[in-house]
């Protein structure tokens, strides 16, 4: 059965400096795998996802996350956070099986402050 | 189009009372999803529906039951309320089931069990 594991929590960054939120999976099949964040008081959005060929995977708000097979990770990036980035995000991974069943980290709570 | 809709968006039920969370979606897809969040505990999925006239049970489906109005409407509904079902409740929706599908989550209902 596949998991999710976010390493971290909390964040927190100056604003304009970069961020890295950890993600790390476990599956015995291919995988695919999300990156959703949720504003305060807010349903969950996309932020990017990863189903197969170029390992970086671009998304929006400037965020991008590269998908490492051998070290089972799928760790988030940003180079310059905002304020407005202050939100809590959510790793999830889905096996490549036709199934339905969609796993949900923890979440990383990220607060940019000025 | 305004996507994922929930009501109420709050509600407060003392133990033993009974109540209908509600859900629809206007971009005409196949599969809903009803899960709870927890406080470090990520997203729990605790009924889906594939398709219009299935559902299906998830992680946690205990104390819940759900109806599948029509391809527009999921219901979610406590019969029993229970203090361990104090939770937010997010509805959701992707135009297939399978791994590969993002899911297009709603505001959320806050349900306090006292």
């Amino acid at each position: 059965a596949q998991s999710v594991t976010q390493l971290d929590s909390q964040v927190p960054v100056f604003e304009e400096a970069p961020v890295e939120l950890r993600c790390n999976y476990s599956s015995s099949v291919s995988v695919y795998l999300f990156w959703y964040v949720q504003y305060p008081n807010q349903g969950l959005q996309l932020l990017l996802k990863y189903l197969s060929g170029s390992t970086l995977v671009k998304g929006i708000n400037g965020f991008e996350a590269e998908f490492n097979k051998s070290q089972t990770s799928f760790h988030l990036r940003k180079p310059s956070v905002h304020i407005s980035d202050t939100a809590e995000y959510f790793c999830a991974v889905s096996e490549d099986t036709g199934g339905f069943k969609t796993i949900f980290g923890a979440g990383t709570r990220l607060f940019v402050k000025a | 189009n305004a996507g994922v809709t929930q009501t109420p968006k709050f509600q407060v039920l003392k133990t033993g009372q009974s109540m209908t969370l509600q859900c629809a979606q206007d971009m005409n897809h196949n599969s809903m999803y009803w899960y709870r969040q927890d406080p470090g505990m990520g997203l729990r999925l605790i009924y889906y529906s594939a398709s219009e006239g299935t559902t299906d049970k998830g992680e946690v489906p205990n104390g819940y039951n759900v109806s599948r109005l029509n391809k527009r409407e999921f219901s979610l509904r406590l019969e029993s309320a229970a203090p361990s079902q104090t939770s937010v409740y997010f509805c959701a929706s992707s135009d297939r089931t399978g791994g590969s599908k993002t899911q297009y989550f709603g505001p959320g209902t806050r349900l306090l069990v006292l």
